[in-house]
């Protein structure tokens, strides 16, 4: 069965830093693009970047471009996001999934983990 | 990178049909046959239903359909379901992202 749990999630300061973990098992982790996406309260989903199967690749959406860092570690299935600069309109549930690239639709995604920047 | 567009919410009776329609631009939805649909119920991970415009993941009811014309992608859903109450994602790839649409309430009355 395909599993992915995401931690690291929490309250944090503007301005802050904070890093999300996403442990994948159940599957061959090193040969998928992999994807965080994230929904604030209330809201629609959004992507916010991924990463190619050897970690050469990565995209992100605009409005983290410079503050977040996604990476990938292969030997140990393991996906993370690097979030600094952090602001209000960071607040959202992270999902880990999947793919998100061409032909690897994003499938399947993680629980989620709750970011929640405030002073 | 703006989002896909979506009716914000669609409504159906049991037993019918409803089509959610999703529309891109030429970067996106028309450039590509890479659309996928996500359903989501409150507090739950999204789920997804149709990917590469059409295609059914294994596990997932044939009531459930995509197809695609031009810039706007659609799904159907026929003969709904009290439990087909959730909602509705689209997405699609680009040269250098992935983009979702605001997503659709669908009510079953």
């Amino acid at each position: 069965e395909v599993q992915l749990v995401e931690s690291g999630g929490g309250l944090v300061q503007p301005g802050g830093s904070l890093r999300l973990s996403c442990a994948a098992s159940g599957f061959t982790f090193s040969s998928y693009w992999m994807s965080w996406v994230r929904q604030a309260p209330g809201k629609g989903l959004e992507w916010v970047a991924n990463i190619k199967q050897d970690g050469s690749e990565k995209y992100y959406v605009d409005s983290v471009k410079g503050r977040f860092t996604i990476s990938r570690d292969n030997a140990k299935n393991s996906l993370y996001l690097q979030m600094n600069s952090l602001r209000a309109e960071d607040t959202a549930v992270y999902y880990c999934a999947r793919g998100g690239r061409a032909w690897q639709p994003i499938d399947p995604w993680g629980q989620g983990t709750l970011v929640t920047v405030s002073s | 990178q703006s989002a896909l567009t979506q009716p914000a919410s669609v409504s159906g009776s049991p037993g019918q049909s409803i089509t959610i329609s999703c529309t891109g631009t030429s970067s996106d939805v028309g450039g590509y046959n890479y659309v996928s649909w996500y359903q989501q119920h409150p507090g739950k991970a999204p789920k997804l239903m149709i990917y590469d415009v059409s295609n059914r993941p294994s596990g997932v009811s044939n009531r459930f359909s995509g197809s695609k014309s031009g810039n706007t992608a659609s799904l159907t859903i026929s003969g709904l379901q009290a439990e087909d109450e959730a909602d509705y994602y689209c997405s699609s790839y680009t040269s250098s992202s992935t983009r979702f649409g605001g997503g659709t309430k669908l009510t079953v009355l």
